[in-house]
């Protein structure tokens, strides 16, 4: 156990709804990351956040927003959702703001389906 | 182009052998390496972090090295373990501004079989 938890573990939705996905960090990582893993695709960064604010952008849409909170727990939102947003999307979460040599520890992930 | 790749993409192999996967990165400025474990469905798991001055580090049963010079790396696994099937995925962190960047892999699928 990571110490990272995802919720829902798995969501099923239709074309053009938005969702939420919610992760909570390790007891003491101020930091957060949503990565996208799609089907046989590497992990893609979406997006980090260092105790509230937003620290690195990588591959987002604009469709998918994030926030973290004061109680540093995260979310994720997708919206407009098409069948490619399908995949699995990791949280993880770290003490620092940089990965020189911090370790990051991921979540169980939450599986999104898009019918 | 800051790129990671991994072979072989799958690799079966039978229980207690030994196996070895490959991991190609141009990635620079460079800043460590990572290895981690990533049973289906599940979140990756972290094996070994290198960076540039570490040659080899071990964990267990896994052993990773890294030739920073020809920029590759390997994961070896000794006596496989049924429960060593997973994805192993080669991670490079990329050094710059005011967050390291990593750039992950696509992994070697690992099947061992009894």
């Amino acid at each position: 156990d990571s110490g990272v938890t995802q919720t829902p573990k798995h969501l099923i939705t239709a074309t053009g709804q938005r969702v939420t996905l919610r992760c909570s960090p390790r007891s003491g990582d101020l930091s957060v990351y949503w990565y996208q893993q799609s089907l046989d695709q590497g992990l893609q960064f979406l997006i980090q956040y260092y105790n509230g604010e937003e620290r690195a952008k990588g591959n987002i849409l604009e469709r998918f927003s994030a926030q973290q909170f004061p109680d540093l727990h995260s979310e994720l939102n997708l919206s407009s959702l098409e069948l490619g947003d399908s995949a699995l999307y990791f949280c993880a979460s770290s003490f620092g703001t940089s990965l020189n040599t911090g370790e990051l520890f991921f979540g169980e992930g939450s599986r999104l389906t898009v019918l | 182009k800051n790129q990671v790749e991994q072979s072989p993409q799958s690799l079966i192999i039978l229980e207690g052998k030994n196996c070895t996967l490959q991991c190609n990165y141009t990635v620079s400025p460079f800043s460590n390496l990572r290895w981690y474990k990533q049973d289906t469905g599940r979140g990756p798991v972290s094996l070994t972090i290198m960076t540039f001055s570490e040659n080899t580090k071990s964990n267990g049963r896994y052993t990773a090295t890294l030739d920073a010079d020809t920029k590759q790396s390997s994961l070896h696994i000794t006596a496989s373990q049924l429960s060593d099937s997973a994805s192993y995925i080669c991670v490079v962190s990329h050094l710059g501004g005011a967050t390291n960047k990593l750039i992950f892999g696509t992994g070697t699928l690992l099947a061992v079989q009894p």
